[in-house]
C-alpha cells in the first residue's frame, strides 16, 4: 500500500489569502500524481495530472508543482475565494490509484 | 453528456441479501475503478480493471467481487452484504493513467 500524506489536514483562510498544501508520497514506482477537488455532497473533480519531475501545472488561480526524486507534490491557490471552500485530494498512481486523507480548506468571505 | 453513471444512488438493504450496483460510462474509457469513502478513513480502492476482462484488488476487496465483460461497465456485486459495508461508494473512471479519472455521483448504502 502506498503511504500518501497530505498537510496541513485543514486550514482556515480569509479570502484574498494565498495558500499551500503538500502531498508527500513514496517516490519509488511513481506513474503519475493526481490532484482532486472535492466539494461536500458532490464527487470529487481531476484538477491536475502530473507524471514528470519538475512538472508545473496551472488552472485560473489554482497551480501544482512534482518533485518526484524526493516524493512530494505542491499545490497553491492564489487569492483564495469562498468557493475555493472543498478537500483536496492527492493520489499517486502506479496501476492503482491510491488517495490521500485530504486537505479541507475553509475561505472565510 | 460525458458522464459515470451510478445506479441505485440510494439504498438500505438487510444483512446477507445479495445486491449489485451498477456503474457505466459512456467515454470509451479503458480504467475503472470503485472506491468507498467513510470518515476518517478517507477513500479506499475497492477493485480497479485497467481493460475488458482484466480486473484487480484495490486496498479493501473483502467482500466484493466485479467484472468487466463490457468496456462501458463495471458492477459492484455484494454476494452477502454486512453492516460494515454501509458507506459511500463511488465509481470513477479513466482514459489512462496519464489522464483524471471521471467519478460518478455515488452510491449511499446501509446494510442492516
Amino acid at each position: 500500500i502506498l503511504n500518501v500524506e497530505q498537510s496541513p489536514q485543514s486550514l482556515h483562510v480569509q479570502e484574498g489569502d494565498s495558500t499551500n498544501f503538500t502531498c508527500s508520497f513514496p517516490s519509488s514506482n511513481f506513474y503519475a500524481l493526481h490532484w482532486y477537488r472535492w466539494e461536500t455532497a458532490k464527487s470529487p473533480e481531476a484538477l491536475f495530472v502530473m507524471t514528470l519531475n519538475g512538472d508545473e501545472k496551472k488552472k485560473g488561480r489554482i497551480s501544482a508543482t512534482l518533485n518526484t526524486k524526493e516524493g512530494y507534490s505542491y499545490l497553491y491557490i492564489k487569492g483564495s475565494q469562498p468557493e475555493d471552500s472543498a478537500t483536496y485530494l492527492c493520489a499517486p498512481s502506479g496501476g492503482k490509484l491510491i488517495f490521500g486523507q485530504g486537505t479541507e480548506l475553509s475561505v472565510k468571505p | 453528456e460525458a458522464q459515470v453513471t451510478q445506479n441505485p444512488r440510494y439504498l438500505i438493504t438487510v444483512t446477507g441479501k445479495k445486491l449489485t450496483v451498477t456503474c457505466s460510462q459512456n467515454m470509451n474509457h479503458e480504467y475503472m475503478s470503485w472506491y468507498r469513502q467513510d470518515p476518517g478513513l478517507g477513500l479506499r480502492q475497492i477493485y480497479y480493471s485497467m481493460n475488458v476482462e482484466v480486473t484487480d484488488k484495490g486496498d479493501v476487496p473483502e467482500g466484493y467481487k466485479v467484472s468487466r465483460k463490457e468496456k462501458r461497465n463495471f458492477p459492484l456485486i455484494l454476494e452477502s452484504p454486512s453492516p460494515n459495508q454501509t458507506s459511500l461508494y463511488f465509481c470513477a473512471s479513466s482514459l489512462s493513467q496519464n489522464y483524471g479519472y471521471t467519478f460518478g455521483s455515488g452510491t449511499r448504502l446501509t446494510v442492516v
